[in-house]
């Protein structure tokens, strides 16, 4: 099972909800990471998890709480999120051998109204 | 500031030609070097990397290219099929374990 599932596929929120992103991987590796791709933009890196310790964090708004509960899920809490956070949320795990043992998922469509 | 620049947002090709995207890059610490293809509604899936000590990697029809000197790095694709059109994305890192750093992308449109 060489697959990241990411769900929900969409989601429509309003900007005073609170919701969650999950993402969920069965290959055993321990470094995952989330990204957020605007439109006609590259992914940008928001946060690095490694052995469920969040190892990196880009700066990114606390109103994106990362959560890594074991090591096969990862969470993107969202709450009080901004029109401009619409974006495309991809999540990807990778192996302790790199990069070309990593594995994104199809990302998640948020939009903020 | 750019660090991974792919200068090209879009390219369209015959069928059975080459396709030559570019990507250039700021860092020369990077010495990873990866090519990913994105179709839309799905994440990017990994299709060829290189790492600082070599100058050329294939992989079938997939032809990777890295001048350090000029830290720019070049995928070829050839020949070309309309299943190749998706969005290329260059990705690099710092030993090949620290997050990636993408570019912005080019649309490859195949023409059959």
């Amino acid at each position: 099972d060489t697959e990241v599932t990411q769900t929900p596929k969409h989601l429509v929120m309003g900007m005073t909800n609170k919701k969650s992103l999950k993402c969920e991987q069965h290959m055993g590796h321990r470094a995952m990471y989330w990204y957020k791709q605007k439109a006609k933009k590259p992914p940008e890196l928001m946060f690095v998890y490694s052995y469920e310790k969040l190892s990196i964090n880009e700066s990114v708004p606390s109103r994106f709480s990362p959560e890594c509960p074991n090591s096969s899920l990862l969470n993107l809490h969202l709450h009080a999120l901004q029109p401009e956070d619409s974006a495309l949320y991809l999540c990807a795990s990778k192996s302790n051998r790199g990069w070309t043992e990593a594995f994104f998922g199809q990302g998640t469509r948020l939009t903020v109204v | 500031d750019q660090q991974v620049k792919q200068n090209s947002p879009s390219l369209s090709v015959q069928e059975g030609r080459i396709s030559i995207l570019n990507c250039d890059y700021t860092n020369s610490m990077f010495d990873y070097f990866l090519w990913y293809k994105k179709y839309p509604a799905e994440g990017p899936t990994f299709l060829i990397s290189i790492s600082s000590i070599k100058d050329k990697n294939e992989d079938g029809r997939f032809t990777v290219f890295l001048n350090k000197s000029a830290k720019h790095l070049s995928l070829h694709i050839v020949p070309s099929q309309p299943g190749d059109s998706a969005v290329y994305f260059c990705a690099v890192a710092n030993s090949g374990n620290t997050p990636l750093v993408f570019g912005k992308g080019t649309r490859l449109s195949v023409i059959a």
